[in-house]
């Protein structure tokens, strides 16, 4: 049963705590991202990877960090730089062409429902 | 840099009725245009992309979208509306040779009534 799984479902965080957001994926899919989705705002890119060891900022980086170590795994880190943390994050996966280019889709995982106490 | 607008944030329509839910988009060059659907709590799921070819793209559920170059847009449309099609929907794009990174659109609420 191929797919994304992101763990845990819900997360509860005390202000000026790091929280680790897990997503693994067997579909060997090269690139993973990472997304946050707030009411009304559609999604926005945190960070994403092509390959292994590497990865890049996305369209709001600030408060996050994110490791490739194994093509599987792509964790995300909310620090608590993140001054506004509360939101669903949506982990997905892709399949790169040797290019660098990819019009294939992004498969996404159930999502991670993040909330500050 | 590429954006996406959905200019409705609910669009409501009776089961068995067609349905339309808007989609324009702004890129350099060409874009590769997707819609995703997603339930309540859920990830996204994917629908149908526009690559190349023919204008009129088939997808999943019965859906289909056309994309029209000259008003940049790629609304999504199918026949007869279900009350399980209720859903949010996002528009994204990312233009040709521009990578991975997609854009998406602020999402478009669907509610379809008996």
């Amino acid at each position: 049963d191929g797919g994304i799984t992101q763990s845990p479902k819900y997360l509860f965080r005390k202000e000026g705590q790091n929280v680790t957001l897990s997503c693994e994926q067997n579909l060997n899919h090269d690139a993973m991202y990472w997304y946050r989705q707030d009411p009304g705002q559609g999604l926005r890119l945190i960070y994403y990877s092509q390959i292994v060891n590497d990865f890049q900022k996305g369209d709001i980086a600030e408060g996050y960090s994110v490791s490739r170590e194994k093509k599987e795994s792509f964790p995300l880190t909310v620090t608590s730089a993140q001054k506004n943390p509360t939101a669903f994050y949506l982990c997905a996966s892709s399949i790169v062409f040797s290019s660098g280019t990819s019009y294939n889709e992004q498969f996404f995982g159930p999502g991670t429902r993040l909330t500050v106490l | 840099a590429q954006s996406v607008a959905q200019p409705e944030d609910q669009v409501n329509v009776a089961e068995g009725n067609p349905l339309t839910v808007k989609c324009t988009y702004s890129v350099s060059g060409n874009p590769y245009l997707f819609w995703y659907v997603q339930y309540p709590n859920r990830g996204l799921q994917f629908l149908l992309k526009y690559i190349t070819g023919d204008n009129l793209v088939k997808g999943s559920y019965g859906f289909e979208a056309e994309f029209n170059k000259s008003q940049t847009s790629f609304h999504l449309k199918k026949p007869s509306a279900l009350v399980s099609d209720s859903a949010l929907y996002f528009c994204a794009v990312t233009p040709t040779g521009g990578g991975n990174k997609l854009t998406f659109g602020t999402g478009t609420q669907l509610k379809v009534e008996l």
